[in-house]
């Protein structure tokens, strides 16, 4: 189908790393990418990879793709109050160079 | 100053009125975006134009229309509007130009709260 999965929730302990997993759909998207949106705003880019790379690392951010499974996840390391937030996962169609959001994880931060 | 700018931010109307929402971008961007975010249902692409006097239906079409006046600005209207249109919108940007960003990047605006009562 066309749909990016991914879980609608997620609780974590501040300190603790927070993972939060995407299937999608199209097996030749170019780049799947991590948005965020904070409270009361719009979404903004947080991370991105190339469909050629397995993984990439920026500072507490960690994504990784599994192309077999179509399986997208992004750890966050040393988790703070400013992580909560919603994270979509989303992937472009190359065919139309549209691109298709899932449904968004909301990212909860206990103390 | 922000890239991508929306209004109204908050809108409440009645069943039957016709509204619009307007979208401008100072990013020199070609390609615009509106999409809808409901509770659980994440973001439905409502329309996209990649130039003016280009428009194309998204996944979610019925009830809006769209018009894309200038490359700055892109406008959403819903002819008759029904309570099941409260949403949040969304106008997003994004480039195809020698300048973009080679990962396609879309940039967000503020989104526009809209109640139908």
């Amino acid at each position: 189908g066309e749909d990016v999965e991914q879980s609608l929730f997620l609780s974590v302990r501040e300190g603790d790393s927070s993972v939060i997993n995407c299937t999608y759909t199209d097996s030749s998207s170019t780049y799947l990418y991590w948005y965020k949106q904070e409270p009361g705003a719009g979404l903004q880019l947080l991370t991105y990879i190339f469909s050629n790379m397995d993984m990439k690392q920026d500072q507490r951010l960690t994504v990784l793709l599994n192309k077999k499974d179509k399986h997208l996840s992004l750890r966050i390391a040393d988790t703070q109050t400013g992580d909560s937030a919603i994270y979509f996962c989303a992937e472009i169609k190359n065919r139309d160079d549209k691109i298709i959001f899932g449904k968004g994880t909301r990212l909860h931060i206990l103390p | 100053d922000a890239d991508v700018t929306q209004t109204p931010r908050n809108r409440i109307t009645k069943t039957g009125k016709r509204i619009m929402l307007e979208c401008s971008q100072t990013k020199g961007h070609d390609r615009m975006y509106w999409y809808r975010q409901d509770p659980g249902l994440g973001l439905r692409l409502i329309y996209y134009s990649f130039d003016v006097k280009d428009i194309n239906k998204g996944e979610i079409s019925d009830g809006y229309s769209v018009s894309r006046q200038a490359q700055a600005k892109f406008s959403l209207s819903l002819e008759s509007a029904i309570p099941n249109q409260t949403a949040l919108y969304f106008c997003a940007t994004s480039d195809s130009g020698i300048t973009k960003t080679k990962y396609n990047e879309q940039f967000f605006g503020p989104g526009t709260r809209l109640t139908v009562l």
